[in-house]
């Protein structure tokens, strides 16, 4: 079945880097996502990577995607106070026309100290 | 460019009462999807509308259901409410992406309900 894991909390330090993981179980997933949700809000895009790349990079976040082992990372490089947050994984399948049932993981609720 | 708005933004129901929800979504954008997030479930898949047609449908009873508009707005309904239906509903925009392509929600910033 369909089933996104991650970790549930990360702590580090101001300036540090972050490195939140994700794995997955469907391998007919075309795209895997990052989103980021703060406190009283709904879930913003950070990225996301079509499954036949190996790596993005977008400023201070880059994603890696290992396919064979159904696993992606999201670091997130000089992490600053305001990334603090939780970010949710989730992946699409590609159903011919059905665009909005992403299947998310729980979520890693992200502390910056500074 | 206006986000995606949900109303109300709070509420408070009581067990057996029904709530409707309502959502407008990005103009342009003629998908909409339905989320429920929960602290024990985390964010389940509820339905998804394109051109007033569900398109796709997630694993909750028929207590909850949805409709689209003309305008691409949207509604979700639950009857009989039940304690474990408070939870964060979250809706979602995007432009129909057709059989291939990213699908790019955004999200609005929920409504919160709670079944006392």
């Amino acid at each position: 079945g369909e089933d996104v894991e991650q970790s549930l909390f990360l702590s580090v330090r101001e300036g540090d880097s972050s490195v939140i993981n994700c794995t997955y179980t469907d391998s007919s997933s075309t795209y895997l996502y990052w989103y980021k949700q703060e406190p009283g809000a709904g879930l913003q895009l950070l990225t996301y990577i079509f499954s036949n790349m190996d790596m993005k990079q977008d400023q201070r976040l880059t994603v890696l995607l290992n396919k064979k082992d159904k696993h992606l990372s999201l670091r997130i490089a000089d992490t600053q106070t305001g990334d603090s947050a939780i970010y949710f994984c989730a992946e699409s399948m590609n159903y011919g026309g059905s665009q909005g049932n992403l299947i998310f993981g729980k979520g890693t609720k992200l502390s910056v100290k500074p | 460019k206006a986000g995606v708005t949900q109303t109300p933004r709070y509420l408070i129901k009581t067990r057996g009462q029904q709530v409707t929800l309502s959502c407008s979504p990005i103009s342009g954008h003629r998908s909409v999807s339905w989320y429920q997030q929960t602290p024990g479930q985390g964010l389940q898949f509820l339905f998804e509308y394109f051109s007033e047609t569900q398109r796709n449908k997630g694993n909750f009873p028929g207590r909850f259901s949805g409709r689209q508009f003309s305008n691409s707005r949207s509604e979700m309904n639950v009857s009989t409410l039940e304690l474990g239906d408070s939870a964060l509903y979250l809706c979602a925009s995007s432009r129909d992406r057709g059989s291939s392509g990213a699908n790019v929600l955004t999200f609005g910033a929920g409504s919160r309900l709670t079944v006392l």
